[in-house]
């Protein structure tokens, strides 16, 4: 049974360039969260997705940021016009439902902007 | 709003050595979840422990148990006879039990846990 995937696993991007992480939940899970890791601190909540619905985007900033969970395919978080400011590991997990309490964390996506 | 405190940036031990890590954390709910996660030089989040604050009796895994003191809001992990592959950032980690935000976990700085041969 195949954990979460993310990719890409290293993402280097200049200031003002876009940036698209992808995430595969594990099989059977339809609640996507996203998570960001700042150098030298915690992760900290994003986004959380079901398929097709945005559930809650408080810990995404306004701006630039936007993320999806369609239908078929992966959950996008995308970010445009990159700043120094989004270096971070982005980490993205799922669990099968909301009344599941263990989230599985995928590898991370290590975002590089220069 | 709930927030989770290591006060313990770096720790080291002795392979074979028992370790304890603290962690502590502020809210006003009586329903939550509490995690241990570690995360290695590989990025990857690993869950160690959990415990439901409902649960009077500390939860155990192999190696690691956690001394859970609902009154005092604490949480520590402690990992017996500590092996070089325990060597890892180590996340304490709140979860609302009930609610409408009870999916989003909430973190601590962690702790950078050394383990000496």
């Amino acid at each position: 049974n195949a954990g979460v995937m993310q990719n890409p696993r290293h993402l280097v991007r200049r200031r003002g360039q876009e940036a698209r992480l992808r995430c595969s939940p594990m099989k059977g899970h339809s609640h996507v969260y996203w998570y960001r890791q700042l150098p030298e601190e915690g992760l900290k909540f994003m986004v959380y997705l079901q398929k097709e619905n945005i559930i809650d985007e408080s810990g995404m900033p306004k701006e630039r940021f936007s993320a999806e969970f369609p239908k078929e395919g992966p959950s996008i978080l995308r970010i445009q016009q990159v700043v120094r400011g989004d270096s971070a590991a982005y980490f993205c997990a799922s669990s099968p439902g909301d009344t599941a309490y263990e989230q599985y964390f995928g590898p991370g996506t290590r975002l590089t902007v220069t | 709003a709930q927030t989770v405190t290591q006060s313990q940036p770096e720790m080291s031990v002795q392979e074979a050595e028992t370790v304890t890590l603290s962690c502590t954390y502020d809210t006003s709910e009586s329903d939550y979840y509490l995690f241990w996660y570690k995360q290695p030089p590989s990025r990857q989040m690993i869950l160690v422990i959990r415990q439901e604050a409902y649960k009077q009796q500390n939860a155990t895994e192999n190696r690691f148990s956690v001394n859970f003191q609902k009154a005092a809001k604490s949480f520590s992990l402690k990992i017996s006879d500590s092996q070089l592959g325990d060597a890892a950032m180590y996340f304490c980690a709140y979860r609302s039990g009930s609610g409408g935000s009870n999916y989003k976990l909430t973190f601590g700085k962690g702790t950078l846990l050394t383990v000496n041969p």
